[in-house]
């Protein structure tokens, strides 16, 4: 089975801290993916990556980095929280294009 | 623009019933999968399916990618069942990522 892991579930933060979610997937894929949920927007791409050091925006990278250095990790990085970070993120992977993709459990963060 | 639209955004069901979900999608896709998102927000696999149909126990799903929709049923509807089912599609220019649908929120009621 594919195993997407992220690395905390809840996380709880304070406004101007840099803030680290980390995505770790076990089955080689060349892609991965951080999303994020908000109640009546929906999912959304902040930022994706096809290869080891390759980084493309998404549809809202505003407030947001991302670091790829090795194949199986992929970190998004909140320079300065805010409380309009506060969400739900999601980490994914998938082969290439069309492939299937696969989901993390989620991180829910509170920027307070 | 690209788009993907759900129907119905809710659903009420009695346990036993059937319900389809419906997914329209605006251009050509080279993947189409479909997702129940679990109470504490993970999202598990139903199908990917960019054509044709499958199933999996009391769930199935059909694409018919020339006409852009795909279709999830869902049979003899359990409690266990609720949640939110999303439709997400990875378009043609797409490098792999996938574009969501607003959800169906189904409830089914013992």
């Amino acid at each position: 089975d594919v195993k997407v892991t992220q690395s905390s579930r809840y996380l709880v933060k304070r406004t101007g801290e840099k803030v680290f979610l980390e995505c770790v997937q076990d089955m080689d894929h060349e892609n991965m993916f951080w999303y994020r949920q908000d109640p009546g927007l929906g999912l959304r791409l902040i930022y994706f990556s096809y290869d080891v050091k390759m980084k493309e925006k998404g549809d809202i990278p505003e407030g947001y980095s991302v670091s790829r250095e090795k194949k199986e990790r992929f970190s998004l990085i909140l320079e300065s929280a805010s409380t309009n970070q506060t969400s739900m993120y999601l980490c994914a992977s998938g082969q290439g294009r069309g492939a299937e993709a696969f989901f993390g459990q989620g991180t829910r963060l509170t920027v307070v | 623009g690209i788009q993907v639209e759900q129907s119905p955004p809710d659903l009420i069901l009695q346990e036993g019933a059937n319900s389809t979900l419906r997914c329209n999608f605006s251009d050509s896709m080279n993947n189409l999968q479909w997702f129940h998102q679990n109470p504490w927000g993970q999202l598990i696999n139903l199908f990917y399916i960019p054509s044709g149909t499958k199933q999996n126990g009391r769930l199935s799903a059909t694409t018919v990618a020339t006409e852009r929709y795909s279709l999830l049923y869902i049979s003899s509807s359990q409690t266990t069942d609720s949640g939110v089912y999303f439709c997400a599609v990875g378009f043609g220019r797409s490098q792999g990522n996938l574009i969501f649908g607003k959800g169906t929120k189904l409830s089914v009621k013992p």
